[in-house]
């Protein structure tokens, strides 16, 4: 699913620091969300947009922040990075003209130390 | 929020046999649930869907199952076959925009040649 673009696939990070996950989409999806993915823990939502200036808090938001000035982009920034944040994160977007489905992006893999 | 139980974690099969994964969710509003296969390092791609309005739907070898009044639904995979093997999610969503879905923990579904 080559419309959904998350930069970078790998990072490492030490405690303490701060880094922007980026996704972006040309599928003009107006739904565009972030999950981290956990051994054991399936899929939880960070935060979600349905729209250009709109935002949501999704299961798991702290340590977290995102904003939507565009249609195309969704990034996710962590504020201060702890090892807790460690995991796989997905960015994932939407329309409700094709049903409500949702398309993953490829992941990022963000380990903190 | 809603919540999503899955069952089993981890199920082995022949190759050939049935495979059978179940959820349950809490928030009887809840009337989008689809099922996501990820293989191993790969994204999640929806397999199939189902509405609240249908209890059962069709797609080859794979069903879902949905019973609304005991409010959990099924994945059934005939005659499966090694390239089955994955970690399947289900997932639940109510309204009619996208929002909020909740997903369940997963199975890991190996199927033996």
């Amino acid at each position: 699913n080559a419309g959904v673009t998350q930069t970078p696939k790998f990072q490492v990070l030490k405690t303490g620091q701060s880094m922007t996950l980026q996704c972006a989409q040309d599928m003009n999806h107006e739904y565009m969300s972030w999950y981290r993915q956990d051994p054991g823990m399936g899929l939880r939502l960070i935060h979600y947009s349905v729209g250009a200036g709109i935002t949501d808090q999704g299961e798991v938001p702290n340590g977290y922040n995102v904003s939507r000035s565009t249609t195309e982009d969704f990034p996710l920034r962590l504020l201060s990075a702890a090892p807790s944040q460690t995991s796989v994160y997905f960015c994932a977007t939407g329309t409700v003209s094709s049903g409500n489905t949702i398309y993953f992006g490829e992941g990022s893999w963000l380990t903190v130390v | 929020g809603e919540n999503v139980e899955q069952h089993p974690s981890t199920l082995s099969v022949q190759e050939g046999d049935s495979a059978v994964i179940k959820c349950t969710y809490s928030d009887s509003a809840s009337n989008y649930f689809p099922w996501y296969k990820q293989e191993l390092g790969k994204r999640p791609q929806l397999i199939i869907d189902i509405r609240s309005n249908v209890g059962e739907k069709k797609d080859q070898r794979i069903a879902v199952t949905l019973n609304k009044t005991a409010k959990h639904f099924s994945l059934h995979i005939t005659e499966t076959q090694p390239e089955d093997s994955a970690v399947y999610f289900c997932a639940a969503k109510r309204g009619s925009t996208l929002g909020r879905l909740y997903f369940g923990r997963g199975t890991q579904l190996t199927v033996w040649p």
